[in-house]
């Protein structure tokens, strides 16, 4: 069974501050590795992963996919408030037509003003 | 706004129940998944359905069924229902699996 791990479960931090999330995976016939950002309601998405190495950057975020450790990180340069929300990592596999994705539990990210 | 379209918002029901949610996908999008999130569980995923067809089945109760129709709208059908069945649940859409999937505000249901 697929499984996705993120690391840390919650943290608190600073406006201003870095923060880095992990997730790591064991998933048959990888394909792409998501992240999500969750506020209210619906997950909206950030970035989708599919090669090693390559950096996906928008605005104060990135996130790198190391498909041989098999883990990906996700940054957040000088946080915001509004940076505040669970932020989920999700793989998928690599079948036709199949788009399954597996979630992990989620990092809840509080920022402090 | 995503661009999924998820009906209704909020759905209270009495335990033994049956109700059905409605997904609008994204215009193009051909591919629908159903996920599940509650508080102890996170997202879980539910089916998928791809131009109509079933593709894939994660842990879906056998009490719950889906379907997708010819316009490429899903329902969701929740039928016996149960306290356990109360959750959030998504819906998503993407064009195949090579492009994100883009999820609907959800239909938050509370089964009392």
């Amino acid at each position: 069974e697929d499984k996705v791990v993120q690391s840390p479960l919650s943290l608190v931090v600073h406006e201003g501050d870095t923060v880095t999330l992990n997730c790591s995976y064991e998933v048959t016939n990888f394909r792409s590795l998501l992240w999500y950002k969750q506020e209210k309601k619906a997950p909206t998405f950030l970035f989708m992963l599919t090669s090693s190495g390559i950096e996906k950057k928008s605005g104060r975020l990135s996130s790198i996919l190391d498909k041989k450790e098999l883990f990906s990180i996700l940054n957040i340069t000088a946080t915001q408030t509004g940076d505040s929300a669970i932020y989920l990592c999700a793989v998928g596999p690599l079948l036709i037509g199949d788009y399954k994705l597996s979630f992990g539990a989620g990092t809840t990210v509080t920022v402090r003003a | 706004d995503s661009g999924v379209t998820q009906t209704p918002k909020h759905l209270i029901t009495a335990t033994g129940q049956r109700v059905t949610l409605r997904c609008s996908p994204r215009s193009g999008d051909l591919s629908v998944y159903w996920y599940q999130q509650s508080l102890d569980q996170g997202l879980q995923f539910l089916i998928q359905y791809y131009n109509g067809e079933e593709r894939a089945k994660g842990n879906i109760l056998e009490r719950f069924s889906a379907q997708q129709f010819p316009d490429l709208h899903s329902e969701l059908n929740l039928s016996s229902l149960e306290l356990g069945d109360s959750a959030l649940y998504f819906c998503a859409s993407s064009v195949d699996m090579n492009t994100e999937a883009f999820f609907g505000q959800g239909t938050r249901l509370t089964v009392v």
